[in-house]
């Protein structure tokens, strides 16, 4: 079954600790991001990644952190310094321009954090 | 500042009835405008986009450049078009950072 599978889908963690969100695709995609979901103020990108150890901050990356040592897999790690962590995280993916990019991107089911 | 904006957080029509997602955008470019749906217990999904120039589902957007418009419209809505609704704008140089409106829930009911 292709796609992107996201772990876990629920995980609760006391203030001041760091979690880890797994991200993996089995697409053949070059390009993965984090996106956050909160809400009435849609989708926000956290983090993406154009290609292998690799990888730019978006919009609101202040208290994440992420990986791209290979090409399916993304983790993104919510760390202690993240003010409002509990949220909604998608992970997605696409092709990239080099590979005829159509704008399509490919969403996990994501996860959902709640901080106690 | 690059924008989207989704004025209704919510739409209820009945079945059979027009609907009109609206969605404006403010980006100093020629804007690639997307349309992605989230139906209950599946995963966001890209519903169509400007450059196609499609219908998917029924559903039509047309980019109005003067209005800085992008609305999604199906002229008869059915109980199964349900969904939450994003509109996104693609930032330069083609890539998937894309800028999402707030989401407009639309409910069709019996």
């Amino acid at each position: 079954d292709g796609g992107i599978t996201q772990s876990p889908k629920y995980l609760f963690r006391k203030e001041g600790q760091n979690v880890t969100l797994s991200c993996e695709q089995n697409l053949n995609h070059d390009a993965m991001y984090w996106y956050r979901q909160d809400p009435g103020q849609g989708l926000r990108l956290i983090y993406y990644s154009q290609i292998v150890n690799d990888f730019q901050k978006g919009d609101i990356a202040e208290g994440y952190s992420v990986s791209r040592e290979k090409k399916e897999s993304f983790p993104l790690t919510v760390t202690s310094a993240q003010k409002n962590p509990t949220a909604f995280y998608l992970c997605a993916s696409s092709i990239t321009a080099g590979q005829t990019y159509t704008g399509e991107l490919f969403f996990g089911e994501g996860s959902r954090l709640t901080v106690l | 500042a690059q924008r989207v904006t989704q004025p209704e957080k919510l739409l209820s029509v009945f079945k059979g009835a027009p609907v009109e997602l609206k969605c404006n955008y403010s980006y100093s470019g020629s804007p690639e405008l997307f349309w992605y749906v989230q139906y209950s217990r599946q995963r966001l999904q890209l519903l169509l986009r400007h450059i196609s120039r499609e219908s998917i589902k029924g559903f039509t957007a047309d980019l109005n450049k003067g209005e800085t418009s992008f609305h999604l419209k199906k002229p008869f809505a059915q109980e199964e078009d349900s969904a939450m609704y994003y509109c996104a704008l693609s930032r330069p140089s083609n890539t998937g950072k894309l800028i999402f409106g707030q989401g407009t829930t639309l409910q069709v009911k019996p």
